[in-house]
C-alpha cells in the first residue's frame, strides 16, 4: 500500500479549476513533486518544490502544501490536461526511500 | 539535448535475471543521482530504486531489496539495474529518471525532472 494517499478519480468541466490532493505523513518534511502521464507515454514532471513549474509547463499549474496535504491546482483546465497525475516524495520513515501516491485519473468534460 | 534512453527489457523466465542499461546524454550525468521506476500494466508508477551521483548511498524498494542491484557508470555516462530472481509481480515498463534534490525553508524537495520512454520487461514461463 502507498503512503501517499490521492483520489483515484476527479473530473472537471473544461475551463474550471480542478484541485487534486495528496495526503502522507511525509508531506509534514518534505515537498511533493507532481507528475503527468498520458497513455503510453513516460511521466513529465509538472511541479516541484514549494511551488516551481519546469520550462514548458503551462502556469495554469500551480503547487501547495498544507500539513500533512500537497495539491496541484489547474486552473482553466484544458483537454489536454486528462491524464494520470502522481504525487511523488520519500517515505515518512527518513531512509530516504521514494514513494508515489496511487495516481489521481483527471476527466476533463 | 537531455535525454535517457532505456535499454535490455525482454522476455525472462521466473528466477531468470535481466540487466537494464540507461544512457544518458545533454546533460553532466556524474552530477545527478538518478532513479528507477516502474509501471505494471495498467497499474501506478512504482519507485524501485535510487542512486546518488558518487554511487555513495543507494536505496531500494522493499519488494526489490536482495533481488535488484543499481550501479553507474560515470565515465560512460550510464546507469543500470541488475535483476535477478526474477517474479511474475517485476513484470513493467521500466523507467530511469534524473533526480534532483535539497533543501528550502527546512523542507526536503526531491524530484525527477528528465525520464526516458522506459523498456519492457516480461516475466513469465
Amino acid at each position: 500500500s502507498s503512503e501517499l494517499t490521492q483520489d483515484p478519480a476527479v473530473s472537471v468541466a473544461l475551463g474550471q479549476t480542478v484541485r487534486i490532493t495528496c495526503q502522507g505523513d511525509s508531506l509534514r518534511s518534505y515537498y511533493a513533486s507532481w507528475y503527468q502521464q498520458k497513455p503510453g507515454q513516460a511521466p513529465v514532471l509538472v511541479i516541484y518544490g514549494k511551488n516551481n513549474r519546469p520550462s514548458g509547463i503551462p502556469d495554469r499549474f500551480s503547487g501547495s502544501s498544507s500539513g500533512n496535504t500537497a495539491s496541484l491546482t489547474i486552473t482553466g483546465a484544458q483537454a489536454e490536461d486528462e491524464a494520470d497525475y502522481y504525487c511523488n516524495s520519500r517515505d515518512s520513515s527518513g531512509n530516504h526511500l521514494g514513494v508515489f501516491g496511487g495516481g489521481t485519473k483527471l476527466t476533463v468534460l | 539535448e537531455v535525454q535517457l534512453v532505456e535499454s535490455g527489457g525482454g522476455l525472462v523466465k521466473p528466477g531468470g535475471s535481466l540487466r537494464l542499461s540507461c544512457a544518458a546524454s545533454g546533460f553532466t550525468f556524474s552530477s545527478y543521482s538518478m532513479n528507477w521506476v516502474r509501471q505494471a500494466p495498467g497499474k501506478g508508477l512504482e519507485w524501485v530504486s535510487s542512486i546518488s551521483s558518487s554511487s555513495s548511498y543507494i536505496y531500494y524498494a522493499d519488494s526489490v531489496k536482495g533481488r535488484f542491484t543499481i550501479s553507474r557508470d560515470n565515465a560512460k555516462n550510464s546507469l543500470y539495474l541488475q535483476m535477478n530472481s526474477l517474479r511474475a509481480e517485476d513484470t513493467a515498463v521500466y523507467y530511469c529518471a534524473r533526480a534532483s534534490s535539497g533543501w528550502y525553508r527546512l523542507y526536503y524537495y526531491y524530484y525527477m525532472d528528465v525520464w526516458g520512454k522506459g523498456t519492457t520487461v516480461t516475466v513469465s514461463s
